[in-house]
């Protein structure tokens, strides 16, 4: 079984500030897919990033980028810039290829923004 | 705007009650899924329908019983609940269910109450 693990339960950031949240996971697999999903309080969970485990080159989506780590097999995820939007619970989640897309999510890091 | 619907919103039930969830998706997806989630916990999944049928059936109580009418459509029966199964009901869709990167969309979500 896949493992996936955030090992910082909460975290804080001001406002404007850089904020890095760290995602390990375990697998045997090559070939698999990252995600962080974003789960905003009493609302809906939104993709965040996605990142090919092919792919050497991190993904970036504005102030979202990852830092890919394949032989460590570390995910983490850097928010930029942090606006008080960003407060959220944060899911880490591994997909196997081929595997009827069955997500491993983490733990999740409820990250709060402070003004 | 979610492309994901559900409905309810809030749902109270007693035990011995029988009441659906419906989810719906207008993006052509072919692959559908229910997750239970607890407070500040990540989502289980408990099923998955590919192409409209059954492909992944987690170790979930009878109670909870699944029906994908078509490919946009997913209910999800429920029937002598217990407190417990008191939880947040997210319904995803996906592109496919095999091959590719398929990142899953989620809907607003279900908050069940069982009294």
């Amino acid at each position: 079984a896949q493992t996936v693990t955030q090992s910082q339960p909460e975290m804080s950031v001001q406002e404007a500030e850089t904020v890095t949240l760290s995602c390990t996971y375990d697998t045997s697999e090559n070939n698999y897919y990252l995600f962080w999903y974003k789960q905003p309080p009493s609302r809906q969970m939104i993709l965040v990033i996605r990142q090919e485990a092919y792919k050497q080159q991190n993904a970036t989506e504005n102030r979202f980028s990852v830092n890919f780590q394949k032989a460590a097999k570390s995910f983490s995820l850097k928010i930029s810039d942090s606006q008080l939007g960003d407060t959220a619970m944060y899911f880490c989640a591994f997909m196997k290829q081929n595997t009827g897309n069955q997500f491993y999510f983490g733990t999740g890091t409820s990250l709060t923004v402070i003004p | 705007d979610t492309e994901v619907t559900q409905t309810p919103k809030h749902l109270v039930m007693g035990m011995t009650n029988k009441k659906s969830l419906k989810c719906e998706q207008h993006m052509g997806h072919r692959a559908m899924y229910w997750y239970k989630q607890k407070a500040k916990k990540p989502p289980e999944l408990m099923f998955v329908y590919s192409y409209e049928k059954l492909s992944i059936n987690e170790s979930v109580p009878s109670r909870f019983s699944p029906e994908c009418p078509n490919s946009s459509l997913l209910n999800l029966h429920l029937h002598a609940l217990q407190p417990e199964d008191s939880a947040l009901y997210l319904c995803a869709s996906s592109q496919g269910a095999s091959g590719g990167i398929y990142e899953q969309y989620f809907g607003p979500g279900t908050r069940l109450t069982v009294t």
